[in-house]
C-alpha cells in the first residue's frame, strides 16, 4: 500500500499570503497525484491532477508541482473562499487508492 | 451537469445488511470507472471500492473485502454497493465517485453528496 503523509496538518494565513501545502508518497507516483478540496459541510472537489494540471473552473491561484515522492500545492493569494481541508490523493496503483490525512487551511 | 445522487444509507444494526444505490446522469455513464469513498464525520478520506467501466475490475480495502460487493448496471446507469455483515467502524458518509477515466485508476472528478450509514444497536 502506498502511504500518503501530508504536512502541516493545520495552516493559519492571513488574506492575500501564499499557502504551500506539502505531500509526501512512500514511493515513486511520477505524478499521478490529485489534490481535493472540501469545503465544510460539501462534498471533495477535484483541483489538481497529474501533480500539475488544473481542473476545469479552478482558479489559477492554485497551482500543483512535484514528481515522485514530493509533491506541493500553493495557493498564491490566499481567500476567504479558500477556508477547507486539501487533501491528496495517489491513483498510480491499486488497490487500494489512498489518501494523505489532509491540511486544514484557515484564515488569521 | 454532471449528476450523482446517493441512496440507501440509515441505520442499522451491526450484523445486518444494507444497500447502497448511486444514480448517474449528466454524462456517458459506461465511459467511466466509478468509486465508493467514505468519511467519518470530521475525519479524512477513505476509498472504500472502485470498478472499471464494464466490471472487468472491481477492487476493495482491506477493511471491507469479503463483506462489500460493488457492482454496475450500465443500461441504468446506476452503482450499487452492497455491505453486508456491517460493524460500527463502517459509520460514515459514503460518496458515489466517478474516475476520470474508464479503468478504474484515475483522478476523482465528480462526487455526491453522500449517504450517511450508521452502524449501531
Amino acid at each position: 500500500e502506498i502511504v500518503m503523509t501530508q504536512s502541516p496538518a493545520t495552516l493559519s494565513l492571513s488574506p492575500g499570503e501564499r499557502a504551500t501545502l506539502s505531500c509526501r508518497a512512500s514511493q515513486s507516483l511520477v505524478t499521478n497525484l490529485a489534490w481535493y478540496q472540501q469545503k465544510p459541510g460539501q462534498a471533495p472537489r477535484l483541483l489538481i491532477y497529474g501533480a500539475s494540471t488544473r481542473a476545469t473552473g479552478v482558479p489559477a491561484r492554485f497551482g500543483g508541482s512535484g514528481s515522485g515522492t514530493e509533491f506541493t500545492l500553493t495557493i498564491s493569494s490566499l481567500q476567504s473562499e479558500d477556508v477547507a481541508v486539501y487533501y491528496c490523493q495517489q491513483y498510480k496503483d491499486w488497490p487500494p487508492l489512498t489518501f494523505g490525512g489532509g491540511t486544514k487551511v484557515e484564515i488569521k | 451537469e454532471v449528476q450523482l445522487v446517493e441512496s440507501g444509507g440509515g441505520l442499522v444494526q451491526p450484523g445486518r445488511s444494507l444497500r447502497l444505490s448511486c444514480a448517474a446522469s449528466g454524462f456517458t455513464f459506461d465511459d467511466h470507472g466509478m468509486h465508493w469513498v467514505r468519511q467519518v464525520p470530521g475525519k479524512g478520506l477513505e476509498w472504500v471500492s472502485g470498478i472499471s467501466w464494464d466490471s472487468g475490475s472491481i477492487d476493495y480495502a482491506d477493511s471491507v473485502r469479503g463483506r462489500f460487493t460493488l457492482s454496475r448496471d450500465n443500461a441504468r446507469n446506476s452503482l450499487y454497493l452492497q455491505m453486508n455483515s456491517l460493524r460500527a467502524e463502517d459509520t460514515a458518509l459514503y460518496y458515489c465517485v466517478r474516475d476520470r477515466g474508464s479503468a478504474g485508476i484515475s483522478p476523482f472528478d465528480h462526487w455526491g453528496q453522500g449517504t450517511l450509514v450508521t452502524v449501531s444497536s
